[in-house]
């Protein structure tokens, strides 16, 4: 079946510090993959996407690389800013989308 | 163009209550899908379409009934309303073909089941 797991919160950093949040998915065929940003007391919007292997995906600083070799999308930031803080999604589509449990990050200045 | 519209934002329910929460999207999207979301837990999809006068359940279906009647609309009936049904529920759509297309989510309908 399809499924995606990604790293528990939260995550705390400072101002400025590098992030990583780890996704790992399960999946026949070939999925697209998805990172997902909840603002509080907004809706999910997309972040990036990547639809094959070996893709990188990138917005507002943020970047994923599509890995088939190790199923994994990791959600990666050099330098953090307050304005970051959010809840973060991993998703993947094949016949329909399938979500992580997320991961909520706080940065702090 | 609106995107995914959502009403109402909130609602309050007594335990047996019926109500629908209402769904539309002005993308021409096939596919449509209910989420709810509760803390911890992340999206849970509860129901999705993909196309008008077809539905499917979700993980979660229980106590849901849906129908899509028209390409824009999707509204989710909670049938008899139980305090296990307190969450924030997100409606989202998206293109049906093509792998890569994204889901365009809407604000969120905040229900609170007494």
């Amino acid at each position: 079946g399809n499924s995606v797991t990604q790293m528990e919160g939260p995550v705390t950093l400072s101002e400025e510090a590098f992030l990583t949040i780890n996704c790992t998915y399960t999946a026949t065929g070939y999925p697209s993959l998805f990172w997902y940003v909840q603002y509080p007391g907004e809706g999910l919007q997309l972040l990036l996407k990547a639809t094959k292997a070996d893709d990188k995906g990138s917005n507002k600083g943020f970047e994923a690389t599509y890995r088939k070799e190790t199923t994994s999308f990791h959600l990666e930031k050099g330098s953090v800013q307050v304005s970051d803080s959010a809840v973060y999604f991993c998703a993947l589509r094949s016949d329909k989308f399938y979500f992580g449990s997320g991961t909520k990050l706080n940065v702090k200045p | 163009n609106a995107g995914v519209t959502q009403t109402p934002k909130f609602q309050v329910l007594k335990t047996g209550q019926s109500m629908t929460l209402q769904c539309a999207q002005d993308m021409n999207h096939e596919y449509m899908s209910w989420y709810r979301q509760d803390p911890g837990m992340g999206l849970r999809l509860i129901h999705y379409s993909v196309g008008a006068g077809i539905t499917d359940q979700g993980e979660v279906p229980n106590g849901y009934n849906v129908s899509r009647s028209t390409t824009e609309d999707f509204p989710l009936r909670l049938l008899s309303a139980a305090p296990s049904q307190t969450s924030v529920y997100f409606c989202a759509s998206s293109r049906l073909a093509g792998g890569g297309d994204t889901q365009y989510f809407g604000p969120g309908t905040r229900l609170t089941v007494l």
